[in-house]
């Protein structure tokens, strides 16, 4: 089946500027993340929802970042007023919350520089 | 708070060669994932070890969980370049829905 779509892949903007990036889970998987890659710090957590509602949002870098959920499936993250800073990969995941496993499954993420 | 750690974080082997991949974690937890990444790709899930004294093979891959030591391993045995990647270790808290915590990442290299 389909895995975790993402997009767009690639996103150029000028700092200063707000940006929305998109994630579309696996069909079925209830939980969905979002996290962040750069060169400097890693892959870190940003936020997770649990439906539509977001049990966790302890990542978020600042109060510029937010994220919703609708109807249990297609998430945005929007990051507002961007900085150079921002410049990162954003990663989407998502996982069914049942059973043992917490197994995430990734997307191919969205690659985003603030000019 | 969860910290990962991974060890080395650069690997460069022969092909052929046997290697052992490090990864640490602070907190108790039962559950520790693998992951592959190529360059300019995404996480490619490699295996989830979820009980003390777990072992996964996966071709020329075999992961270890050793709970008590807060350890796991990813072996690597008779490299090929396929090989090549970047391979991080996860940690979560063992709840439904947690977040991963992520280790630094090793890069290998695999060479012809």
């Amino acid at each position: 089946g389909a895995g975790v779509s993402q997009s767009p892949s690639n996103k150029v903007t000028e700092k200063g500027k707000d940006v929305e990036l998109r994630c579309d889970p696996i069909s079925g998987h209830t939980a969905l993340y979002w996290y962040r890659q750069s060169l400097g710090q890693g892959l870190e957590f940003l936020i997770y929802f649990q439906g539509n509602s977001a049990p966790d949002k302890s990542g978020l870098p600042s109060d510029r970042f937010s994220a919703e959920r609708t109807g249990g499936s297609v998430s945005t993250l929007t990051i507002q007023r961007t900085q150079q800073e921002d410049s990162a990969v954003y990663l989407c995941a998502s996982s069914v919350v049942a059973g043992v496993s917490n197994e995430q499954f990734f997307g191919p993420g969205t690659r985003l520089t603030v000019l | 708070e969860l910290k990962v750690e991974q060890n080395p974080l650069f690997l460069s082997m022969q092909e052929g060669k046997n290697y052992t991949i490090y990864c640490n974690y602070s907190t108790t937890s039962d559950r520790l994932y693998w992951y592959r990444q190529d360059p300019g790709k995404s996480l490619e899930s490699l295996f989830v070890l979820l009980s003390n004294g777990a072992v996964k093979q996966e071709g020329r891959l075999m992961a270890s969980l050793d709970t008590k030591a807060r350890l796991s391993t990813l072996h690597i045995t008779a490299a090929v370049h396929d090989l090549s990647a970047t391979y991080f270790c996860a940690v979560d808290r063992g709840e439904y829905g947690n977040k991963l915590v992520f280790g630094a990442g090793t890069i290998l290299r695999v060479k012809s």
